[in-house]
């Protein structure tokens, strides 16, 4: 039951903009976003709730479909401090705390 | 301090051996996880605490692995008789509470490399 992203991969231009996805076949309640660099704990970046919601701060927004189990990442006008791997946990209706990670997406953004 | 913290940071040891990886949450958190995360995989549930009970120790991989958790404070996560395959990165984490929608804080985690 491993929350799918996608892409797996992304290569970009610094100004340059992206979108990650998280989708879940099961009912979420709530969808959180973490970014990791290479030999680092990963770093919290927002968390979404059911009901569906839109989120964000500086460049870095997200939006949760709850209708599709879905969560896009939203990276505007990209910076060099954004590359890193992006993770998605999903916390499902029937678990009180169980963070589920998805595989994550790999971003690299070149000058 | 201010955040969560771990240690060792580093350990290698040898097959058969037992070791022990220490998490302080951040204080007033009373939720603490363990995650185990392999190179250049995702984090894989391990155990999770409320308080110093464990209502879910699902992800623990075999009963080689134990935790503990003495009150709303450190945890010790320990592997006995440790195999190659128990190399990776034991992130801990906590929050204020344990629920659904409450935020998760890593530490930076403890790189365990069995010879």
């Amino acid at each position: 039951q491993q929350p799918v992203q996608s892409p797996q991969a992304v290569i970009l231009r610094e100004g340059e903009d992206a979108v990650i996805n998280c989708s879940s076949s099961k009912a979420l309640y709530s969808v959180h976003w973490y970014r990791q660099k290479h030999g680092e704990a990963p770093i919290f970046l927002m968390i979404l709730l059911k009901g569906g919601e839109q989120k964000g701060h500086d460049k870095i927004s997200a939006s949760f479909n709850e209708k599709k189990q879905q969560s896009s990442l939203y990276l505007t006008a990209s910076q060099l401090s954004y590359s890193g791997t992006y993770f998605c946990g999903t916390v499902r209706m029937d678990s009180s705390y169980k963070l589920i990670f998805g595989s994550g997406t790999r971003l690299l953004v070149r000058p | 301090g201010a955040g969560v913290s771990q240690s060792p940071s580093n350990k290698v040891t040898e097959k058969g051996k037992d070791v022990e990886l220490r998490c302080d949450p951040i204080s007033g958190h009373t939720a603490l996880y363990w995650y185990r995360q392999r190179l250049g995989q995702g984090l894989e549930f391990l155990i999770y605490f409320q308080g110093n009970s464990a209502p879910d120790k699902s992800g623990l991989p075999s009963d080689r692995f134990s935790a503990e958790r003495t009150g709303e404070s450190v945890s010790t996560l320990t592997i006995q008789r440790t195999q190659q395959e128990d190399s990776a990165v034991y992130l801990c984490a906590s929050s204020f509470g344990g629920g659904q929608g409450d935020t998760q804080y890593f530490g930076p985690g403890t790189r365990l490399t069995v010879l």
